[in-house]
């Protein structure tokens, strides 16, 4: 059974780095047609995609958060991360990791979800 | 960049009733759209891929159509569980998702 699980600190100061892990279990992050995401929701709001990355460690990011968006791959523990940097009461919100599937039939979507976690940025 | 739009923004309708979601593209994707349902408290889950494939485990009361620009999510049967928050997602030129419809229940 695939799962998915986030990580991190629950809350950063201003002006820090957001880092936040998603542990894979039930799959290998190294099987073909999968990529792995992130999501984040503001308090209330809608979705926002934040980025994605394949398992070779090609990488897209919102345009919204590129410059300060960094995601990473760990295969070898099965895992990836995302970094958001010199963050603001803005990057406040639950942060989603997801698996991508575009594994044939015209897929491409995100077919597992984390649990989420809320990340809080005060001082 | 591809905007969607998604409306009406929230409905409420009766338990039984027929119930659409209609979702729409700033510019042609194709058949690749995915719908999602967000329950309270809930992370999203996916209910229908590449327009109108239903995923797995997904009641059959749900369906969606479309392509181009325009898609449509259908719930024939509106039930009690089905209150939430419905969101259409673009995945054509990477990711974007529609700003969400709240359905809730008379």
């Amino acid at each position: 059974q695939v799962q998915l699980k986030e990580s991190g600190p629950g809350l950063v100061k201003p002006s820090q780095t957001l880092s936040l892990t998603c542990i894979v279990s039930g799959v290998s992050m190294t099987s073909g047609g999968y990529y792995w995401g992130w999501v984040r929701q503001h308090p209330g709001k809608g979705l926002e995609w934040i980025g994605y990355i394949y398992n070779t460690g090609s990488s897209y990011s919102n345009p919204s958060l590129q410059s300060r968006v960094t995601i990473s791959v760990d295969t070898s523990e099965n895992q990836f991360s995302l970094k958001v940097t010199s963050v603001t009461a803005a990057d406040t919100a639950m942060y989603y990791c997801a698996r991508g599937n575009n594994a044939g039939q015209s897929k491409d979507y995100f077919d597992y979800w984390g649990h989420g976690t809320l990340v809080t940025v005060s001082s | 960049d591809i905007q969607m739009t998604q409306f009406p923004p929230s409905l409420s309708a009766s338990v039984g009733d027929r119930v659409t979601i209609t979702c729409r593209a700033s510019q042609n994707i194709g058949y690749s759209l995915n719908w999602y349902q967000q329950k309270p408290g809930e992370a999203p889950k996916p209910l229908i891929y590449t327009a109108s494939n239903l995923e797995t485990g997904v009641p059959s009361r749900f369906s969606g159509s479309g392509s181009g620009t325009d898609f449509t999510l259908a719930i024939s049967s509106l039930q009690p569980e089905d209150l939430a928050t419905y969101y259409c997602q673009q995945t054509y030129r990477r990711v974007a998702f529609g700003p969400g419809t709240k359905v809730e229940i008379k």
